[in-house]
């Protein structure tokens, strides 16, 4: 199994400011067609887990441009530009390598300070 | 867009079967993808437990051993969980799910299944 390690596991933000949450992953996400197959999450208090990021970096239909991920190889990163209220919840990154044998990093909660 | 559907008992007596169905509406199962479930509880955050391609394949996570069995209707567009003696540690909040890695995966709301005599 690929395993995701995510850092910080918390991570209180002032509103307006940036935000940065780190993935690692075992092993490289990089698939032969040239798309890394990383995927963010984020699970809004009382809800399932919505798509943000898929394939690294597209964001998904509906997302903010506020949002944004990066990375490559076992190494990514979803940054947040102007943290608002409305963006508190945890935050989960997932590798889609091995689908449907997917794995999930421990989740990050995001808190207004 | 396609919506996902869990249904089934919020309750579960120790030993026996959850059962659980997912009801999709907005695609058509027969198209492709994946469709999966997912659990998440507090110990473990989480969880892939297995899915099936509309072909039939399945694919399980070993934790689960020989316990789950996914199945798939495509006359109802639905699929659907059992994992069998079951204890406490199964208590969690089950989603249904739809894989796929362009553009991800999608999720039912979930359904809140507890294991307790």
């Amino acid at each position: 199994d690929i395993v995701m390690t995510q850092s910080p596991l918390s991570l209180p933000v002032t509103p307006g400011e940036p935000a940065s949450i780190s993935c690692r992953s075992s092993q490289s996400l990089l698939h032969s067609s040239g798309y890394h197959y990383l995927d963010w999450y984020v699970q809004k208090p009382g809800q399932s887990p919505q798509l943000l990021i898929y394939l690294g970096s597209d964001r998904a239909s509906g997302v903010p441009d506020r949002f944004s991920g990066s990375g490559s190889g076992t190494d990514f990163t979803l940054k947040i530009s102007r943290v608002e209220a409305d963006d508190v919840g945890v935050y989960y990154c997932m590798q889609a390598l091995q689908t449907p044998r997917i794995t999930f990093g421990q989740g990050t909660r995001l808190e207004i300070k | 867009q396609v919506q996902l559907q869990e249904s089934g008992p919020g309750l579960v007596r120790p030993s026996e079967t959850l059962a659980l169905t997912c009801a999709v509406s907005g695609y058509s199962i027969s198209r492709g993808h994946y469709w999966g479930w997912i659990r998440q509880s507090p110990g473990k955050g989480l969880e892939w437990i297995g899915s099936i391609y509309q072909s039939g394949i399945t694919y399980y996570n070993p934790s689960f051993k020989s316990r789950v069995t996914i199945s798939v209707d495509t006359s109802t567009n639905q699929f659907s969980l059992k994992l069998s003696s079951v204890t406490a540690a199964d208590t969690a909040v089950y989603y249904c799910t739809r894989q796929s890695t362009s553009p991800g995966t999608y999720w039912g709301q979930g359904l809140l299944v507890t294991v307790s005599s």
